[in-house]
């Protein structure tokens, strides 16, 4: 089954104590990228990336990093998670964007709560 | 920057009727439209996608429209079922830019 998948789903850490997201695609797909969710704010990207060893910062990429040292996988990392990111996490991925095509496939979410 | 907005945060319509959602955004170099649906506890789904060389677009009991003129699309849902009930978001994007712009959502409620 074709999916994105997000790991943890529900996590809830404290300030200053580094995390990591993991996202993982079984589609071969180039493009992946991560976005919060926010209330009243809809959805915002953070990072992407176009391919392996290809990253770059989106709208709101403060206070994260990523990866991408295979096609598969693009962890989100927070070095010092703090309040203001307590926030919904989507991976998503799609085949590519030069191709035009824009149907992005999106993981379940994970809850971050930083307290 | 590029801003997108849905007119009505909640929509409420019948079990069977036809829905219709709308949109506007600010970039007139949009070339790219999306309608995403998210249901409670999941992540988007992508509906359909539109190019703004049209202004129509067809799928599965689903229609979009695009109206570059004044900076609107909108999507359509025939016969509402229950399980069309979700959050919907419309995205644009500019060709070669890899962030698109979300808008905040528009609440479907279907009632039986």
């Amino acid at each position: 089954e074709a999916q994105v998948t997000q790991n943890p789903r529900y996590l809830i850490t404290v300030t200053g104590k580094k995390l990591t997201v993991t996202c993982s695609q079984n589609m071969n797909h180039e493009y992946m990228s991560w976005y919060r969710q926010d209330p009243g704010l809809g959805l915002r990207q953070i990072y992407y990336s176009m391919n392996v060893e290809v990253t770059d910062k989106g709208d709101v990429p403060e206070g994260y990093k990523v990866s991408r040292k295979e096609k598969r996988n693009f962890p989100l990392i927070l070095e010092s998670p703090s309040p203001n990111q307590t926030s919904l996490y989507f991976c998503a991925s799609s085949l590519s964007h030069t191709t035009g095509n824009t149907e992005a496939f999106f993981g379940q979410g994970t809850r971050l709560t930083v307290v | 920057g590029e801003s997108v907005g849905l007119h009505l945060p909640t929509l409420s319509v019948q079990e069977g009727d036809n829905s219709i959602i709308n949109c506007a955004y600010s970039n007139s170099a949009s070339d790219y439209f999306i309608w995403y649906k998210q249901e409670s506890g999941k992540g988007p789904q992508f509906i359909i996608d539109i190019r703004s060389n049209m202004d129509k677009r067809q799928g599965q009991r689903v229609t979009v429209l695009l109206n570059k003129t004044v900076k609107h699309l909108s999507l359509q849902i025939a016969a509402t079922q229950p399980g069309d009930s979700a959050v919907y978001f419309c995205a644009a994007g500019r060709r070669g830019s890899y962030i698109p712009t979300f808008g905040r959502g528009t609440s479907l409620i279907v009632h039986p």
